[in-house]
């Protein structure tokens, strides 16, 4: 399968401050990128999809500007959680498809707690 | 629409089999399925498509009956490592992001 990776892996920061939090494709370009995040013993929610070059697509009730999503390159998306509050701590994690793969592979994950 | 998942949890010995199902009242491009360990991202099993499908993988394998929009994971011969959450993702069109279910929380005893 498709190799998938996430950084950080686990970030603690104050409230009020800004966490970049990058997915990379390793072995394959991903034409798409997902994002989502998981609440403790929850499914996990789609946040928005983002496709290279593009601008990302939101879904409802996602603030897109609270929820910065940049995908310059075929291989790298960033999602940027602006002025972090506490009850923005979960587990964000992405996906990626493209390169001839059309299922979904993730990322290891990234835990984001805000204090 | 949130798919839904049944059932929510299952306790199996070592070597017993397990069906989890997934259905939607939406009208369905895909099924994807996912096994998530505790503090892990999912691991992707396998996708169906529409036009109704089989896939097999090991003792894994899926169904998908796209008439009535419901799919079927199917564990057989259960061994320890198929402990785990059990999570299927739907898509209504290309290329979407997934709509997960509640997932089914999967024990296997030795």
């Amino acid at each position: 399968g498709a190799v998938v990776s996430q950084h950080p892996s686990w970030v603690i920061c104050k409230s009020g401050t800004s966490v970049k939090i990058e997915c990379r494709s390793l072995d394959f370009q991903a034409t798409t990128m997902f994002w989502y995040r998981q609440f403790p013993k929850q499914s996990l929610m789609l946040m928005a999809t983002s496709n290279e070059g593009s601008k990302a697509t939101y879904e409802q009730g996602v603030e897109k500007d609270k929820f910065l999503i940049n995908h310059a390159s075929l291989t790298l998306s960033t999602l940027t959680v602006t002025s972090a509050h506490p009850e923005d701590s979960s587990f964000y994690i992405c996906s990626a498809s493209g390169g001839g793969h059309y299922e979904q592979y993730f990322g290891p994950g990234t835990r984001l707690t805000v204090t | 629409q949130q798919p839904v998942q049944s059932p929510q949890a299952v306790i199996l010995r070592e070597g017993e089999d397990a069906v989890i199902n997934c259905s939607s009242s939406k009208a369905l491009y895909s099924v994807h399925w996912y096994r998530q360990k505790h503090g892990e991202a999912p691991v992707f099993l396998m996708i169906l498509l529409k036009g109704g499908e089989q896939k097999g993988h090991e003792k894994i394998s899926a169904s998908f009956n796209e008439k009535k929009q419901q799919s079927s994971l199917y564990l057989t011969a259960s061994q320890l490592s198929y402990s785990g959450t059990y999570f299927c993702g739907t898509e209504e069109g290309g290329a979407d992001g997934l709509t997960f279910g509640k997932g089914t929380h999967l024990i296997i005893q030795p």
